[in-house]
């Protein structure tokens, strides 16, 4: 069965930084490119970065391009997202999300972990 | 980017009933190579991640019960719930995985009348 565990989440001050981990299992993690997709509270999906099989071709949101920066070991089974730079609009759960082999939609999930940023 | 518009923002409906969500892209989201839209539909039930409900705007996902039903083409895409059952209450998103940015609909609430 396909699992998703994301965790690193937390309250941070702005200007600050937090690293997100998801953990994969139940399936081959080097055989699907994997996504962040964010949600604030009480609104909507958006869709935050994008990485290929081997971490050779990454792709951002115009609102977290220079801050964030996505990565996966595929030994590890773990993806990750580093976050810089954290302002009060990047407040959402983070979600991982797995791309499925014919298409950008995401046909698994995580739980997702809270980030708050605050003073 | 495209910009994916939902309507309505929220529709109650009777159990039994059908229930019908509309989503309008600001481009077209057909893919040339297999003719197919690129166009999913999600699933939100409060508390829950996302479920993927159906991809191509009509081919659904394996478990999905078959009163979920997508269609449309272009630029104009459906979601229709034939019979509503108590636990489809949540929001439903449309997806364009046409280009990058992918990007996400505002969401329909639906809610039992």
């Amino acid at each position: 069965e396909v699992h998703l565990v994301e965790s690193g989440g937390g309250l941070v001050h702005p200007g600050g930084s937090l690293r997100l981990s998801c953990a994969a299992s139940g399936f081959t993690l080097r055989s699907h490119w994997m996504h962040w997709v964010r949600q604030a509270p009480g609104k909507g999906l958006v869709w935050v970065s994008r990485i290929n099989f081997d971490g050779s071709s990454l792709l951002y949101a115009d609102s977290v391009e220079g801050r964030f920066t996505i990565s996966r070991d595929n030994s590890k089974n773990t993806l990750y997202l580093q976050m810089k730079g954290l302002r009060a609009e990047d407040t959402a759960v983070y979600y991982c999300a797995r791309e499925a082999n014919d298409g950008d939609v995401f046909d698994f999930w995580g739980q997702g972990t809270l980030v708050t940023v605050s003073s | 980017d495209i910009v994916m518009t939902q309507s309505p923002d929220s529709l109650a409906v009777s159990l039994g009933e059908r229930a019908t969500i509309n989503c309008k892209s600001s481009q077209s989201a057909l893919y040339s190579p297999n003719n197919n839209n690129s166009l999913g539909w999600y699933q939100q039930k409060p508390g829950q991640p996302p479920k993927l409900l159906i991809k191509w705007a009509s081919t659904r996902e394996s478990g999905v019960p078959d009163r979920f039903s997508g269609s449309g083409s272009g630029t104009d895409f459906t979601l229709t719930i034939s019979s509503l059952q108590a636990e489809d209450v949540a929001v439903y998103y449309c997806q364009q995985y046409f280009t990058t940015p992918l990007t996400f609909g505002g969401g329909t609430k639906v809610e039992i009348k």
